[in-house]
């Protein structure tokens, strides 16, 4: 098993619509969590990081669960400017051992 | 403010040559990184450095030195470029805290090898 899995995508959906990704982590000790956002061709950028209490910002609501060892993002009325790959981060602690996904891919269509 | 900054963008080396990708950063964050990104594969961590003067390998070290001698600067050499080192390069940077508090990237070199 891959130690964090993403679906690579593309999620393609309209204008308006809401849209959810998960991301798996294989290490059962991970202690911080991360969502990235990567334009083409830019470097990846931090939306949000990921509490156990679930943490929420304008249209965008991450969430973790330990038990299922996943966490979400969720996005709400989604805009063409939300077009991006999203990165899941898990840090399982200690700098070398922060992993990053492959990335999933969203397309918001007018 | 200018957070971390690349060079350069873009470059082309022939096989067998070196070259050095520059990172600065001006946020005083004690830890700075190099990734590479290929299609398919992530980012994946070649250097690390928790501080002036510390190094250390990550997960994909083999062709690559680096140094830190001052907080602010964090420069990759290539030493003999390879095809296979063909890549996107990113540069990242994090206060201390063991990567808790995320990373602010580069905007990344864009190297191809002939």
């Amino acid at each position: 098993r891959k130690e964090v899995e993403q679906d690579p995508g593309p999620f393609n959906v309209p204008e308006g619509a809401t849209v959810a990704f998960n991301c798996t982590y294989s290490n059962s000790a991970s202690q911080s969590f991360f969502w990235y956002r990567q334009d083409c061709r830019k470097e990846p950028k931090l939306l949000m990081s990921v509490y156990s209490s679930g943490n929420e910002d304008g249209r965008f609501t991450a969430q973790l669960n330990r038990a299922s060892q996943y966490i979400s993002l969720l996005i709400r009325d989604s805009k063409l400017s939300d077009s991006a790959t999203y990165l899941c981060v898990v840090n399982p602690g200690g700098y070398q051992k922060v992993t990053f996904g492959t990335g999933t891919k969203l397309q918001v269509i007018p | 403010n200018a957070g971390v900054t690349q060079t350069p963008k873009f470059q082309v080396l022939k096989t067998g040559q070196s070259m050095t990708l520059q990172c600065a950063q001006d946020m005083n964050h004690e830890y700075m990184s190099w990734y590479r990104q290929d299609p398919g594969m992530g980012l994946r961590l070649i250097h690390y450095s928790v501080g002036a003067g510390i190094t250390d390998q990550g997960e994909v070290p083999n062709g690559y030195n680096v140094s830190r001698s001052t907080t602010e600067d964090f420069p990759l050499r290539l030493l003999s470029a390879a095809p296979s080192q063909t890549s996107v390069y990113f540069c990242a940077s994090s206060s201390a805290g063991q990567g808790d508090y995320g990373y602010t990237f580069g905007s990344g070199t864009r190297l191809t090898v002939v």
